[in-house]
């Protein structure tokens, strides 16, 4: 069954800090990774998207890894900003005629000040 | 652009009623999705459809409709409302299928279903 499986549930940091949320899936055939970030009463925001040959991306203080090979992606965040606090979502796409596409459950990020 | 627009952003049902979600994206997107988010949980797939007159389900369509005649719209209808069909509920649009393309999404419906 195709799954995605974030760590951890929640994460809480001091502002300034650096922090990494890792996202593990089992999806087969892969076509890409995608991570979303989710602010309190709002629908998801694309960060990065990566396709099987890309190893790493960033945007700005975020930057996601990828290993194919063992089908597990991060994603650092760096100098963290209390606007970062939201709920940071993995999700992976299926190479299918569906498409399908498997959200992860997210993790929840508070930065305190 | 407003981009997707979602309403209500609330709304409180008694069991055994019906209502309509609304959304509507201006981006002339061919594709729209409803998904639902349970606390925990990863978004699931309600409905979807390719455009205008063409839907198809998703991996939890039971006690849903949905229909699309233009390109703008894609209403979520719930026929007989259950408690378990309290949910956070988000509407999303892209240019293609969304493996490839980015999902835009609208910024919810709370429902309660009491």
């Amino acid at each position: 069954k195709n799954q995605v499986e974030q760590s951890p549930q929640s994460l809480i940091i001091l502002e300034g800090k650096n922090c990494t949320l890792q996202c593990n899936y089992t999806v087969s055939p892969f076509s890409n990774l995608r991570w979303y970030k989710q602010d309190t009463g709002r629908g998801p925001v694309s960060l990065t998207i990566m396709t099987f040959s890309e190893n790493t991306k960033s945007n700005g203080r975020y930057t996601a890894t990828l290993d194919a090979d063992t089908k597990q992606s991060s994603l650092h965040i760096t100098a963290s900003q209390l606007s970062d606090s939201a709920s940071y979502i993995c999700v992976v796409s299926e190479a299918s005629s569906a498409s399908k596409i498997i959200f992860g459950s997210g993790t929840r990020l508070s930065i305190r000040p | 652009n407003a981009g997707v627009t979602q309403t209500p952003k609330f709304r409180i049902l008694k069991i055994g009623q019906s209502m309509t979600l609304q959304c509507t994206q201006d981006m002339n997107h061919n594709y729209m999705y409803w998904y639902r988010q349970d606390p925990g949980m990863g978004l699931k797939l309600i409905y979807y459809s390719v455009g205008a007159g063409i839907t198809d389900k998703g991996e939890v369509p039971n006690g849903y409709n949905v229909s699309r005649s233009t390109t703008e719209d894609f209403p979520l209808r719930l026929e007989l409302a259950a408690p378990s069909q309290t949910s956070v509920y988000f509407c999303a649009s892209s240019y293609s299928r969304a493996g490839g393309y980015e999902q835009y999404f609208g910024p919810g419906t709370r429902l309660t279903v009491t």
